[in-house]
């Protein structure tokens, strides 16, 4: 009930496409969902997060899109770029509870 | 902007050794954290604190681990007795509110031999 499920592991997008990575969850209790971004040899790096009483959330070229019903969201990238080829984690977290449950990351290569 | 300070970057100790991993966190954040990410795999809750004591921990984060701020801007993670399986890159974090916008360290690597 705890766990965050992330797919695909890994993904290749051509420059200029859209990347999605999708999670889904089973723990209702569930109400902050946050996307990090993960170079190599660094600490993961917040990205964009959402509350579950909007459908998305848009910065600049990322979108989290939020389905209640289907306890799934995802993370859309427009217009990749090859500077965001990296692993991107999706995560969830309920009202009091201190931790992030992590999903198990998706390697992003965009092809210039 | 502001970062979590993470040191050593990397360690290589023997098993059975004690580590001390050392973070300074945001200087404003009330909340800290430890994860840990075995190679290739999820990023994993350890441990989270606040108020000077232990306010959440996870099953992995059994007795031979433990926690400690020993002044008012360190933050470390101490192993008693290493494993070969305690091998993994250690996040350290923190937050101003609880499980919100965590900031993360950039890791300390962790091998034991």
């Amino acid at each position: 009930q705890q766990q965050v499920k992330q797919s695909p592991q890994s993904l290749i997008v051509q420059k200029g496409g859209i990347s999605i990575i999708n999670c889904a969850y089973e723990n209702t209790a569930f109400d902050y969902f946050p996307w990090y971004q993960q170079f190599p040899g660094k600490g993961p790096a917040l990205l964009i997060a959402i509350r579950p009483d909007v459908s998305e959330k848009k910065e600049g070229r990322f979108t989290i899109s939020f389905n209640k019903s289907a306890k799934q969201f995802s993370l859309h990238i427009m217009d990749s770029q090859p500077g965001d080829s990296a692993t991107y984690f999706c995560a969830a977290s309920k009202q009091g509870a201190q931790k992030l449950v992590f999903g198990q990351g998706t390697r992003l290569t965009i092809n210039p | 902007e502001p970062e979590v300070t993470q040191t050593p970057s990397h360690q290589v100790t023997q098993m059975g050794q004690e580590v001390i991993l050392r973070c300074v966190p945001i200087s404003n954040h009330l909340y800290f954290y430890w994860y840990r990410q075995i190679l290739g795999q999820k990023v994993e809750f350890l441990v989270s604190f606040y108020n000077n004591e232990i306010s959440e921990k996870s099953e992995i984060f059994d007795d031979q681990f433990s926690v400690e701020r020993p002044d008012g801007s360190n933050f470390t993670l101490k192993i008693r007795s290493t494993k070969l399986e305690d091998s993994a890159m250690y996040f350290c974090a923190s937050s101003v509110r609880v499980s919100y916008g965590y900031t993360f360290g950039s890791g300390t690597r962790l091998t034991v031999v």
